[in-house]
């Protein structure tokens, strides 16, 4: 079974829709992330959280928001979805309590907004 | 604050034939570096990882790099490729402490293994 859960893994929708994407982990790591990739332009932070209750905005957070609903649970939405918002977006995790620190992916869900 | 410049958005090699991806970082303090693979259609996989000791690192699949902190590098090389090796190779370094724990990742570099 995977440690890092991302649904949906494709999503279509149309421009001005709410969307959330949502990941899960069975890992037990405290800390949670989520990514956008971008041909060209490697992953960029988009949301960060330490802990449930400890949310941080990451290089690239305008037109998204997050959700911590349990340590293993963390949600990204859009609020009004946009075409510049099509990307991959990657979910991951790292142990605060780890030497280094390494993130665990999961695989992605593909956004497309028409 | 930290950034990764990869040298080469497109390598090409033969089967057979060396790996070498170029990977560069600035950090303003001492850096834990790694290196991810990506295949087509998945999630990022850890290749391998420095954070302290010997400077060369092994990997999986035969991947290794080498620290280099007066080049400020962290290139990573496979003696002989195969085709399973096609796949977007990304570079990524964090500090140790506060915000700069956050992995800043490079831009991605594409591997083509010609037959």
């Amino acid at each position: 079974d995977a440690d890092v859960t991302q649904t949906p893994r494709n999503r279509i929708t149309k421009t001005g829709k709410r969307i959330m994407l949502e990941c899960s982990q069975t890992k037990g790591h405290d800390r949670m992330y989520w990514y956008r990739q971008d041909p060209g332009l490697g992953l960029r932070l988009i949301y960060y959280s330490f802990d449930v209750k400890d949310i941080n905005k990451g290089e690239i957070s305008d037109g998204y928001s997050v959700s911590r609903q349990a340590q293993a649970k963390f949600s990204l939405s859009l609020e009004s979805a946009i075409p510049n918002q099509t990307a991959l977006y990657f979910c991951a995790t790292s142990d605060s309590a780890g030497a280094s620190n390494e993130q665990f992916f999961g695989p992605g869900t593909r956004l497309t907004v028409l | 604050a930290q950034s990764v410049t990869q040298l080469g958005s497109h390598v090409s090699v033969s089967e057979g034939a060396l790996v070498l991806l170029r990977c560069n970082y600035s950090s303003s303090v001492p850096p834990y570096l790694f290196w991810y693979v990506q295949y087509p259609n998945q999630g990022l996989q850890l290749l391998l990882k420095y954070t302290t000791g010997a400077t060369l690192v092994k990997g999986i699949n035969g991947f290794e790099a080498e620290f280099k902190k007066s080049e400020t590098s962290f290139h990573l090389t496979k003696p002989s490729a195969h085709m399973s090796d096609a796949a977007e190779y990304f570079c990524a370094v964090s500090g140790l402490s506060g915000s700069a724990r956050q992995l800043t990742f490079g831009s991605g570099t594409q591997l083509t293994v010609l037959p």
